[in-house]
């Protein structure tokens, strides 16, 4: 029963090339994310959704698109892939993210993206 | 300055010691705390939140210092399972994560 689960678990690409990562949650929460964990293991907030409402944007380059069809699910598609795009991506949910405050978050197992 | 700062380690440990480290953050408005774990190449999972009070969650003890900015973790009686990575996490309208403190247990 895998509460929030990623595919693909690994992804090695060339330059260039177009790809997505899925991202799927079970446990009925309102808001998902994804973040990019790079080779120096910081940990950075990319998007946010809440009932498929994109509510954080940080800066990211415009190649990167999430797409949430429903609140369960939420996809980030990446154009263009450059070399500094490998790192493991991780998407997450929680229950609520509105009013500043910001509930447990779980994670999905991460896809390990490298782009040669 | 980075928005959360933490001693990147390794702290390495026997089985059975005590071991503490700190982070910082720079948002003074920052409205919540916590300590996620990550093991090697798996994802971050909640470990506990950090109470302005001071709390404890068995061997782990979390203390948030507000005057100076910094939140604290304290491992008492180390186990080898206890070895990981343990990130600093700060809520200012979305969650700033450190870079992680590593900490090995030893048998």
């Amino acid at each position: 029963d895998t509460a929030v689960s990623q595919t693909p678990k690994y992804l090695v690409t060339q330059m260039g090339n177009d790809k997505s990562i899925k991202c799927e949650q079970n446990l009925g929460h309102d808001t998902m994310y994804w973040y990019k964990q790079d080779s120096k293991k910081f940990l950075k907030i990319m998007f946010s959704y809440n009932n498929k409402e994109l509510i954080i944007n940080e800066t990211v380059p415009n190649r990167f698109s999430p797409k949430s069809p429903d609140k369960a699910h939420l996809n980030l598609h990446i154009n263009s892939l450059e070399l500094g795009d490998s790192a493991v991506y991780f998407c997450a949910s929680s229950q609520d993210d509105r009013g500043g405050y910001t509930d447990t978050q779980y994670f999905g197992p991460g896809t390990r993206l490298t782009v040669l | 300055r980075k928005e959360v700062e933490q001693d990147p380690g390794p702290f390495n440990v026997p089985e059975g010691a005590t071991v503490a480290f700190n982070c910082t953050y720079s948002n003074s408005a920052s409205q919540s705390f916590f300590w996620y774990r990550q093991d090697c190449r798996k994802e971050p999972k909640l470990l506990m939140s950090v109470y302005s009070s001071g709390n404890e969650d068995g061997r782990f003890t979390a203390q948030l210092n507000r005057a100076s900015q910094y939140i604290s973790l304290l491992i008492r009686d180390s186990k080898l399972s206890d070895s990981a990575t343990y990130l600093c996490v700060v809520n200012d309208y979305k969650l700033s994560f450190g870079a992680g403190t590593t900490v090995t247990v030893r048998a």
